[in-house]
């Protein structure tokens, strides 16, 4: 069963940036398309980008494009989400979440993390 | 600003039915997959239904889903106290470049 844990909250100035983690396990990284959904306090979901399969690339939401990076290090089965240049309404909570090959749904999620962008 | 239209709210008192419209277009639903998603509070969300009508496993059949042209819906059967939570329909979109769009949210209230 695969299971997603990520990393603690974080408290950033704007304009920092921000990195995330979420580490597989019951799975290796090689095996899923990791992908990153945020959420807003009180809002809905909102998809940031993720691993495309079929060009084997990461692929961005366009709101996002050139302010984050998500990368993976297979040696350890974690995926990251660094998103730069923060300012308030990046405040949110950041959930990883997995796909399977031929999938596309997301199952499982990672817990989430809590992101809050204040001076 | 998401372009899968869901209604604000639902509510019905337990053991009723409840259902979810999630309206979209020829480039998202009408052409994909879709999927629920529920979100408890103060949890992450949970896939609910895969693949239009799909349920994963340890999902009560309680839960169903549906497809027609450009529009998905979710029921919900007998319903629970449990089942309060915010509900999403997702998909892909292949307008300009592809993206994972979500539906704006329903919170289903167990009266």
């Amino acid at each position: 069963q695969v299971q997603l844990v990520q990393s603690g909250a974080e408290v950033k100035k704007p304009g920092a940036s921000v990195k995330v983690s979420c580490k597989v396990s019951g799975y290796t990284l090689t095996e899923l398309s990791m992908h990153w959904v945020r959420q807003a306090p009180g809002k809905g979901l909102e998809w940031m980008g993720g691993f495309d399969p079929e060009d084997g690339e990461t692929i961005y939401a366009q709101k996002f494009q050139g302010r984050v990076t998500m990368t993976e290090d297979t040696s350890t089965d974690t995926a990251y989400m660094e998103l730069s240049s923060l300012r308030s309404e990046d405040t949110a909570v950041y959930y990883c979440a997995a796909t399977g090959t031929l999938e596309d749904w997301f199952d499982p999620w990672g817990q989430g993390t809590l992101v809050t962008v204040s001076s | 600003q998401s372009v899968l239209t869901q209604p604000p709210s639902v509510s019905a008192a337990p053991g009723q039915k409840v259902t979810i419209s999630c309206s979209g277009s020829s480039s998202n639903i009408g052409n994909n997959y879709v999927s629920w998603y529920q979100q408890l509070p103060g949890t992450a969300p949970k896939l609910l239904i895969y693949d239009n009508n799909k349920r994963p496993s340890g999902i009560p059949d309680r839960f169903s889903g549906s497809k027609s042209g450009t529009s998905a819906t979710l029921g919900i059967t007998g319903l629970q106290t449990g089942d309060e939570a915010d509900y999403y329909c997702g998909t892909w979109d292949s307008s300009l470049s592809a993206s994972y769009v979500f539906g704006t949210g329903t919170k289903v209230t167990v009266l």
